[in-house]
C-alpha cells in the first residue's frame, strides 16, 4: 500500500536553533506533497507543498523542504526555529494509484524551547 | 472570507446518546471529508463525499454515518454504536476539479464522552 512515513514522533530543539522533519513517502513514481501545521486544538494549515518544477519549496514563514525523488523523500528544514514554531507537523501526499486520496504520515510534534 | 465551519469546537456526550457534528463550507468545494485525530495516530479518514448525495466509506466507518444534501453541508453523526468516540475530529474539503489532493481543513470539534 501506498503510504507517507514520519518517523520521528516527537523532535525537541532550542530556539534558534536549525531543525529537519523527516518524511518519506512509497511511490517512485509522480507524486504531489505537502507539509501542514497544526497548533493546539486547531486545524490543520497549510505549510507548503511540491507540485512540479523546481524541487525546492519555501513557506512564508522561514520554512522549507526538497523534494528528492531518489531518496523519496520531502523532509521539512528550518535553520533557525522560534518558539512560535512550537506544532505538530503532518507531511501528506497524494500517491500514484492512490487517486486524489491525500495520504498522511502519523506527525511529528515539535517543541521549540528557550 | 471563505472557509470551513465547524460546530460545536467542543461538545460533552454522555454514552449511549448520538451526537452531530456539523461541517459547512462557502468555498464552493464539491469533495468533502472528515477525519479523526487520535494523539500518535495522525488523521484517520471516516467517510467522503466527492458530490452531493453521494458518499463513501473511509477506513474508520463504523459507528459513524453522514449525509450529503447540499453542497455546501456534510455532517458527521457519532453514534452510540462508535465504542470509542472521544477524539478531535476534523472536516475538510477541495475542488472538485483540483487533481493534486490538496485538502482545506476546518478548525476541528473536540468531542468527550463522559
Amino acid at each position: 500500500a501506498q503510504s507517507v512515513t514520519q518517523l520521528d514522533s516527537q523532535v525537541p530543539v532550542f530556539e534558534e536553533a536549525p531543525v529537519e522533519l523527516r518524511c518519506n513517502y512509497s511511490s517512485s513514481v509522480s507524486v504531489y506533497l505537502f507539509w501542514y501545521v497544526q497548533y493546539p486544538n486547531q486545524g490543520l494549515q497549510l505549510l507548503l507543498k511540491y507540485l512540479s518544477g523546481s524541487t525546492l519549496v519555501e513557506s512564508i514563514n522561514g520554512f522549507e523542504a526538497e523534494f528528492n525523488k531518489s531518496q523519496t523523500s520531502f523532509h521539512l528544514r528550518k535553520p533557525s526555529v522560534h518558539i512560535s514554531d512550537t506544532a505538530e507537523y503532518f507531511c501528506a501526499g497524494t500517491l500514484t494509484g492512490g487517486g486524489n486520496k491525500l495520504t498522511f504520515g502519523t506527525g511529528t510534534q515539535l517543541k521549540v524551547e528557550l | 472570507d471563505g472557509g470551513i465551519t465547524q460546530s460545536p469546537k467542543y461538545l460533552f456526550r454522555k454514552e449511549g446518546q448520538n451526537v452531530t457534528l456539523s461541517c459547512e463550507q462557502n468555498l464552493n468545494h464539491d469533495a468533502m471529508y472528515w477525519y479523526r485525530q487520535d494523539p500518535g495516530q495522525g488523521l484517520r479518514l471516516i467517510y467522503y463525499s466527492q458530490i452531493v448525495n453521494d458518499f463513501q466509506k473511509g477506513d474508520i466507518a463504523e459507528g459513524y454515518s453522514v449525509s450529503r444534501e447540499k453542497k455546501e453541508s456534510f455532517p458527521l453523526t457519532v453514534t452510540s454504536a462508535q465504542k470509542n468516540p472521544t477524539a478531535f475530529y476534523l472536516c475538510a474539503s477541495r475542488p472538485g476539479d483540483a487533481n493534486t489532493g490538496e485538502l482545506f481543513f476546518g478548525e476541528g470539534s473536540r468531542l468527550t464522552v463522559l
